[in-house]
């Protein structure tokens, strides 16, 4: 099936640094999903995005999902030791019923 | 509380056996999804299930099996003809409304290895 093309793929950043990853398709989406996995564990829905354009906050963390509807981009301000883990991306596309996932975004931070 | 149980949480098993990894949830979703999860790979759909007695393939179905006989529960069998079984599964569930239908809320997941 489809994935997402997610990146980058790892980040290694210094605590207190903000952080930037993205997805992106060439198909259009209806839903944008961000989920964060740590080590061993099920994914954890971050943010919900259904609107093209919209931007939409869970703390630190600042989602948004495209005006193409072909990309959605998390940003996480200020980070700490606990952001580390793997971050997912995952879409709902036009006209399917199954959501799509990108590889993930493997987030190292020195302290 | 609330939430999807998986279990158990490591499980051996040796080649050409069958195995089945329990899926329950609480949260009256009527959806229920199987994901399964390679190292440095995104996940990948197994079986997933809109309604009890019903459930469809996924984009990697074969070698395994699926029942939906209770709302609650959606319990997966990893058969001798999945060629890999060595990964880590993870199921899901989300409710009915249209506008939050697809937010998935995943188990703890259960990590199988095939000696």
């Amino acid at each position: 099936g489809q994935q997402l093309n997610q990146s980058p793929q790892s980040m290694f950043i210094q605590e207190g640094e903000d952080v930037s990853m993205n997805c992106t398709s060439s198909s259009i989406f209806n839903t944008w999903l961000w989920y964060k996995q740590d080590p061993g564990e099920g994914p954890v829905l971050l943010i919900a995005l259904y609107k093209a354009g919209e931007l939409t906050s869970n703390g630190r963390l600042t989602a948004q999902f495209g005006i193409t509807r072909k990309d959605s981009f998390l940003n996480i301000s200020a980070s700490i030791p606990s952001d580390v883990g793997i971050y997912f991306c995952a879409g709902l596309r036009r006209g399917a019923q199954k959501l799509v996932f990108g590889q993930g975004t493997r987030l190292t931070i020195n302290p | 509380d609330g939430g999807i149980t998986q279990s158990p949480k490591y499980l051996f098993r040796k080649e050409g056996q069958n195995v089945t990894l329990s899926c329950e949830q609480n949260l009256n979703h009527d959806a229920m999804y199987w994901y399964r999860q390679d190292p440095g790979q995104g996940l990948r759909l197994i079986y997933y299930s809109q309604i009890v007695n019903d459930f469809q393939k996924g984009d990697i179905a074969e070698g395994y099996s699926v029942s939906r006989e209770k709302k609650e529960s959606f319990p997966l069998t990893v058969t001798s003809a999945q060629k890999n079984p060595t990964a880590f599964y993870l199921c899901a569930s989300s409710t009915s409304s249209a506008v939050s239908y697809n937010e998935q809320f995943f188990g703890p997941g259960t990590r199988l290895t095939v000696l």
